[in-house]
């Protein structure tokens, strides 16, 4: 069964500190990969994708399909990275996503 | 471009009655899904449609249903609600085509309550 799973529903890190947001997933196929985020009075958004493999505002995550993990990071992390994050699994066959039930990350000044 | 637009935002129901939630997708988008968000289950997927046609559905009860018009604009509907529907409702439009999986827009959710 497809599943997503974020183990911490919070995590706090100083400003400047690293930033790991976990991610585990099962799918029994080839999944893509997502992270979306939703910042404070604002929509969700999508934050980056792993066939993009790119860094946005600094975070990117690498697909691990070994460890079925997709976990989020970040070497230095800033207040204005305060925010919910999800990460989610699409397959390929439409937009069906699956999400994890967020980590609401708090950056302290 | 205008973004996702989700009518009514707030809504007051009672147990056993009905009600129908509007998604105007950003324009030239197809693809028009459905995800339901509470505080417990986080967002699960209700359904998607694509070109008129439901293209993929989740596991909830027949009680919720969607449909999508010529001009991309859905509609979800549950009927006979129970005090377990309460939740935020929310709609997302993907400009990819048919093969699916891209970027979604969300919009703002329809807050649902049940009384």
């Amino acid at each position: 069964a497809q599943r997503v799973t974020q183990p911490e529903k919070l995590l706090s890190v100083f400003k400047g500190a690293p930033v790991e947001l976990k991610c585990n997933y099962s799918y029994s196929g080839s999944p893509e990969l997502f992270w979306y985020v939703q910042y404070s009075r604002q929509r969700l958004q999508l934050l980056l994708r792993h066939i993009s493999r790119e860094s946005i505002k600094g975070f990117t995550a690498d697909l691990n399909k070994g460890e079925t993990s997709f976990h989020l990071k970040k070497p230095f992390a800033q207040e204005e990275d305060s925010a919910m994050y999800y990460c989610a699994l699409s397959g390929r066959t439409g937009n069906q996503f699956y999400f994890g039930t967020g980590t609401s990350l708090t950056v302290i000044p | 471009k205008a973004g996702v637009t989700q009518t009514p935002r707030y809504l007051i129901k009672t147990r056993g009655q009905q009600v129908t939630l509007s998604c105007s997708p950003i324009s030239g988008h197809r693809s028009v899904s459905w995800y339901q968000q509470t505080p417990g289950q986080g967002l699960q997927f209700l359904f998607e449609y694509f070109s008129e046609t439901q293209r993929n559905k989740g596991n909830f009860p027949g009680r919720f249903s969607g449909r999508q018009f010529s001009n991309s604009r859905s509609e979800m509907n549950v009927s006979t609600l129970e005090l377990g529907d309460s939740a935020l409702y929310l709609c997302a439009s993907d400009a990819q085509g048919a093969t699916g999986t891209g970027e979604l827009f969300f919009g703002e959710g329809s807050r649902l309550t049940v009384l």
